[in-house]
């Protein structure tokens, strides 16, 4: 079955800190693969994706994802985080057959430490 | 600007009423979902729709339904036989165009059972 695990619920880092959030997923063939953010109370906004091709992704605010098709894993990174990352963070792959169908995983929150 | 819109923001319900969340795009794009999305579960796919008149249900779809009589529109009726609504709800919508699918979420609706 598909699926994707993020297994973080939480996690707290130093402002300045690097960052590593960890997303594994279950999928056939290579999947869509992306990274999603998301403030309280607020829709989702997309950081990152990956369809093919170089498999280190530059995305939005200074985040970049690594695709390792060996681990079957799509981590997002950030080497100095700021106080305005804290938020939620939610991996998703995307059917690659045409459905358009998504799996999201069920999110990191991330704190951030002054 | 282009985007998706979904009213309203807030809303409450007596049990055993039907409502109905209201969400337009105005991207053009083919393909639209809901997710319901609980606090520590990540979203939960109820259902979608890859073209006009045409639906197909997600993983939770029992005690909602939807309609998709339009492109831009897609509306999603939470029933009274849906044991437990209150949740975050968000919808999606989706294009092909770039090589592969990308969603883009509206800010969603919390819906509030009392």
């Amino acid at each position: 079955a598909q699926s994707v695990t993020q297994p973080d619920i939480h996690i707290t880092v130093s402002e300045g800190a690097s960052l590593e959030l960890r997303c594994n997923y279950s999928y056939g063939a290579t999947p869509y693969l992306f990274w999603y953010v998301q403030s309280p109370g607020q829709g989702l906004q997309l950081l990152l994706k990956y369809f093919s091709g170089d498999t280190l992704v530059q995305g939005i605010k200074g985040f970049e994802a690594e695709f390792k098709r060996s681990q079957s894993s799509f981590n997002l990174r950030k080497p100095s985080v700021h106080w305005s990352d804290a938020a939620e963070y939610f991996c998703a792959v995307g059917d690659t057959s045409g459905t358009y169908k998504y799996i999201f995983g069920t999110g990191t929150r991330l704190k951030v430490l002054a | 600007d282009g985007g998706i819109t979904q009213s309203p923001k807030y809303l409450f319900r007596k049990e055993g009423q039907n409502v109905t969340l209201s969400c337009e795009q105005n991207l053009n794009h083919d393909a639209m979902y809901w997710y319901r999305q609980d606090p520590g579960q990540g979203l939960r796919l109820i259902y979608y729709s890859q073209i006009v008149n045409d639906f197909q249900k997600g993983d939770i779809a029992e005690g909602y339904s939807v309609s998709r009589e339009k492109k831009e529109s897609f509306p999603l009726t939470v029933t009274s036989a849906q044991k437990n609504p209150t949740a975050f709800y968000l919808c999606a919508s989706s294009t092909s165009q770039g090589g592969g699918p990308e969603a883009f979420f509206g800010q969603g609706t919390r819906l509030t059972v009392v």
